[in-house]
């Protein structure tokens, strides 16, 4: 079955602009989370949604947020960028998230990567 | 909040040998023990996983080991190849007491080069 699929792969936006970025998970996960990867920070949980209810969030700014579908789609923005929003953007589909016992593996797209000039 | 810390951050070897990689978590609530594998522009991969009542798990020339009670656990891989040249990341699920669900934390990674 197809994986967890990302849009767009490479975006470059300047300060100040938003973007949104887009994930469709696994046929049938009705979970999914956001990591920002970086090089001095690792992975950072964003947020995680389920049943297109956000159920966990990390700790980012208001300017990060996200949203999920009923088909279970997720898209995130980021509003009035900055430089230090250039990272690799994942996301991760899960069948029943990370509330779950028994079911908490993630399957993550390839992700998106942001460049802020 | 869980804290997962990583060690070592790079990590060489030559073919055939050993490489275990190391992590310690803080959060004794933390039940699920996930390793993933970066390859160069792809998301992380889940290799092997360890839930904390379990105290070893293999799978052919990987493994994992857990210890509670230091709050450890490690990454074996045997007989390494090239192609397990990659950055490895650990990560530990902890149950969330405010808010619904659990939450997953990643530790910093390692950059894993096996010399041919």
């Amino acid at each position: 079955k197809a994986g967890v699929t990302q849009t767009p792969r490479y975006l470059i936006k300047t300060r100040g602009q938003q973007v949104t970025l887009s994930c469709s998970p696994i046929s049938g996960h009705r979970s999914v989370s956001w990591y920002q990867q970086t090089p001095g920070q690792g992975l950072q949980f964003l947020f995680e949604y389920f049943s297109e209810t956000q159920r966990n969030k990390g700790n980012f700014p208001g300017r990060f947020s996200g949203r999920q579908f009923s088909n279970s789609r997720s898209e995130m923005n980021v509003s009035t960028l900055e430089l230090g929003d250039s990272a690799l953007y994942l996301c991760a589909s899960s069948a029943k998230g990370q509330g779950a016992s028994g079911a908490n593996v993630l399957t993550f797209g390839a992700g998106s990567r942001l460049t802020v000039l | 909040g869980e804290n997962v810390e990583q060690h070592p951050s790079t990590l060489s070897v030559q073919e055939g040998d050993s490489a275990v990689i190391k992590c310690t978590y803080s959060d004794s609530a933390s039940n699920y023990f996930p390793w993933y594998k970066q390859e160069l522009g792809k998301g992380p991969q889940l290799i092997i996983d360890i839930r904390s009542n379990v105290g070893e798990k293999k799978d052919q020339r990987i493994a994992v080991t857990l210890n509670k009670t230091a709050k450890h656990f490690s990454l074996h891989i045997t007989e390494t190849q090239p192609e397990d040249s990659a950055v490895y990341f650990c990560a530990a699920l902890t149950p969330l007491i405010k808010a619904a669900g659990n939450k997953l934390t990643f530790g910093g990674g390692t950059r894993v080069l096996v010399k041919p």
